[in-house]
């Protein structure tokens, strides 16, 4: 039972921002929002999380809505190499298990 | 900061040959880490929940005596694939935590595992 929904995938322009929404309608008070990519035959890279605020970091930023059932993961400016699968995990306090969905296919185009 | 190094990269190797596969955190100390499974066009898929000193939680499905998992250190995790057939070759992933409150997974680049 998949807890978030992503778009399968999306096409952005170098340079520009990029936008990578998630649906996590069920989430629950005590779960965090986490995004990880995956670049082609590498492991996952953690690239960020929050609970309710707001975060920023040198890689992103995640902006979570008010009512917390859904978030956005901005890259402020894409390169060729941001290209990869970003999957957006929704975690429980505590649990330290992740459970990866399909993801999104992000191709940055020149 | 933060890194996991996992070896062999890739194997290749006959049928009925077990396989083991290391996980180490380079630079901090992980009481749990994680196995997980990715075959190809596929998402991961988590395996076992790998905890130091103690015995490895397997997920549902996943035979623990065909995955052999042992975390004899706060370090290192190692995963045997036994008596490996064809259809255990698949991309194995680990990942690892530090032991510090709100703390994301870092994961090794995997290894990928051709059983001929």
């Amino acid at each position: 039972d998949a807890k978030t929904t992503q778009p399968p995938s999306m096409d952005c322009a170098e340079g520009r921002a990029a936008n990578l929404p998630c649906n996590h309608s069920t989430i629950s008070g005590n779960e965090y929002v986490y995004w990880y990519r995956q670049i082609h035959s590498q492991g996952p890279q953690y690239i960020i999380h929050g609970l309710k605020n707001n975060e920023t970091n040198e890689m992103a930023s995640l902006i979570i809505t008010e009512d917390r059932k859904s978030s956005t993961l901005i890259l402020p400016h894409a390169t060729l190499r941001d290209t990869a699968v970003y999957y957006c995990i929704v975690r429980v306090v505590g649990d330290y298990k992740l459970s990866f969905g399909a993801g999104t296919t992000v191709t940055v185009r020149a | 900061g933060a890194v996991v190094s996992q070896h062999p990269s890739r194997v290749i190797c006959k049928s009925g040959t077990s396989v083991k596969i290391e996980c180490r955190s380079l630079d901090f100390q992980a009481t749990t880490m994680f196995w997980y499974r990715q075959f190809p066009k596929k998402s991961l898929m988590l395996m076992a929940t790998s905890n130091e000193g103690s015995k490895a939680t397997y997920e549902q499905g996943v035979e623990k005596d065909k995955f052999l998992i042992n975390h004899a250190s706060l370090t290192l995790s190692t995963l045997t694939v036994t008596s490996a057939h064809p259809e255990d070759s698949s991309f194995y992933i680990c990942s690892a935590r530090q032991d510090i409150s709100n703390q994301p997974q870092h994961f090794g680049d995997g290894t990928r595992l051709s059983i001929l």
